[in-house]
């Protein structure tokens, strides 16, 4: 089975700016969840969406959203981007019903200047 | 609010010798545990989890323990290779509000040197 994917691998942005990251989850799964990774604050929850549906949100601000396709892909969308933004963002897939087991894809690494 | 707490951000072992992480957690509400593995510039790769149901669970050199009533766990790994060499996250779920979200705790560098 294909792993999770997650496109771009990388992305430069300027402060202001909006940008859209793509993650496939592995076939099957229905839950995708979202992280964000810094050396400070380590793996912080974005959201999880199973079903089209946003079933968790973690404490970010309303810039960060996301939504879910019907093929269970997804997609996070930052609008106004800070510098604070720059991170790894991960993306997960999971069966999403009573297994926990999350598997991640290799991140998009993004830098806003 | 740091609900999983790795207290070890390094750990040096030698290779062949057991390395022992751990890991604690203060919500009661968490019944499922795991570890994850990860690479610079890689997303972490899932190891091992545990039930709270279980006190032990063990994959190949990997065995993972859970004291319930400490709220406590620990990742034992027999023997250690130099390709084990990276960094470990002990997570955390449960149901209800936390529902498809895992609580991550900062990660413990392991180091297993020849």
């Amino acid at each position: 089975k294909a792993g999770v994917t997650q496109t771009p691998r990388y992305l430069i942005k300027t402060r202001g700016q909006q940008v859209t990251l793509s993650c496939s989850p592995i076939s099957g799964h229905r839950s995708v969840s979202w992280y964000q990774q810094t050396p400070g604050q380590g793996l912080q929850f974005l959201f999880e969406y199973f079903s089209e549906t946003q079933r968790n949100k973690g404490n970010f601000p309303g810039r960060f959203s996301g939504r879910q396709f019907s093929n269970s892909r997804s997609e996070m969308n930052v609008s106004t981007l800070e510098l604070g933004d720059s991170a790894l963002y991960l993306c997960a897939s999971s069966l999403g019903d009573s297994r926990y087991e999350q598997y991640f894809g290799p991140g998009t690494r993004l830098t806003v200047t | 609010d740091q609900q999983v707490k790795q207290n070890s951000p390094s750990l040096s072992v030698q290779e062949g010798r057991i390395s022992i992480l751990n890991c604690d957690y203060t919500n009661s509400m968490f019944d499922y545990f795991l570890w994850y593995k990860k690479y610079p510039a890689e997303g972490p790769t899932f190891l091992i989890s545990i039930s709270s149901i279980k006190d032990k669970n063990e994959d190949g050199r990997f065995t993972v323990f859970l004291n319930k009533s400490a709220k406590h766990l620990s990742l034992h790994i027999v023997p250690s290779q130099p390709g084990d060499s990276a960094v470990y996250f002990c997570a955390a779920s449960g149901r209800g509000s936390t529902l498809g979200r895992l609580y991550f705790g900062r990660g413990t560098q392991l180091t297993v040197w020849p």
